[in-house]
């Protein structure tokens, strides 16, 4: 089955402390992008990559860094998260053209 | 830019009633145009698309009509369920810096009651 997961799906940590989502998909696409969604403004792509090794900022990438290594996986990290990073995380897959689109059934962070 | 505006929600509404969500768009040339579903607690789905205009998408009995006069593809559904309460997002395909991105619209909460 075609999919993309992440983990954790929940997560409440406190200002400054690292954390990373993972984001894995099965799909071999090569395109991969992460997305926030906050009420009342939709999903703002954070960051996206091409390929293995080819990331490229978004919309919202301050405070947020990501990593390709290897096609499947597409990790965010948020090296010094802070309040205003409490949000609903979204990791998509997309086929060539964006014909097909795979989101990943959501990361709920909360920072204190 | 480009961008997508949604008609704000929620939208509530009887089982069985007609739904209509509006969405406009500004984008330079013939951008595609997509509705995503977001049922509670999951991700995204592709619900229906339309890749050129007076394009069709349809899919689990809603429809939507690439008007490229009206620069709309507004959501329709004749008959909405309990089933269909979700947040639906209007989004199109932007080129830019050569790859494709999503631009998605603010949501629209659908509630349907029996």
């Amino acid at each position: 089955e075609a999919q993309v997961t992440q983990n954790p799906r929940y997560l409440i940590t406190v200002t400054g402390k690292k954390l990373t989502v993972t984001c894995s998909q099965n799909m071999n696409h090569e395109y991969m992008s992460w997305y926030r969604q906050d009420p009342g403004l939709g999903l703002r792509q954070i960051y996206y990559s091409m390929n293995v090794e080819v990331t490229d900022k978004g919309d919202v990438p301050e405070g947020y860094k990501v990593s390709r290594k290897e096609k499947r996986n597409f990790p965010l990290i948020l090296e010094s998260p802070s309040p205003n990073q409490t949000s609903l995380y979204f990791c998509a897959s997309l086929s060539p053209g964006l014909s097909e689109q795979y989101f990943g059934p959501g990361t709920r962070l909360t920072v204190t | 830019g480009n961008s997508v505006t949604q008609m704000e929600g929620p939208v509530t509404l009887s089982e069985e009633a007609f739904l209509t969500i509006n969405c406009t768009y500004t984008a330079t040339g013939y951008p595609s145009l997509f509705w995503y579903v977001q049922y509670p607690g999951e991700g995204l789905q592709l619900l229906l698309k339309a890749t050129k205009a007076d394009d069709k998408g349809s899919n689990k009995g809603f429809e939507a009509t690439y008007r490229k006069e009206t620069t709309s593809f507004h959501l329709e559904k004749g008959s909405v369920q309990v089933s269909d309460s979700a947040v639906y997002f209007c989004a199109l395909i932007q080129f830019s810096g050569g790859y494709n991105k999503l631009i998605f619209g603010a949501g629209t909460r659908l509630a349907v009651h029996p």
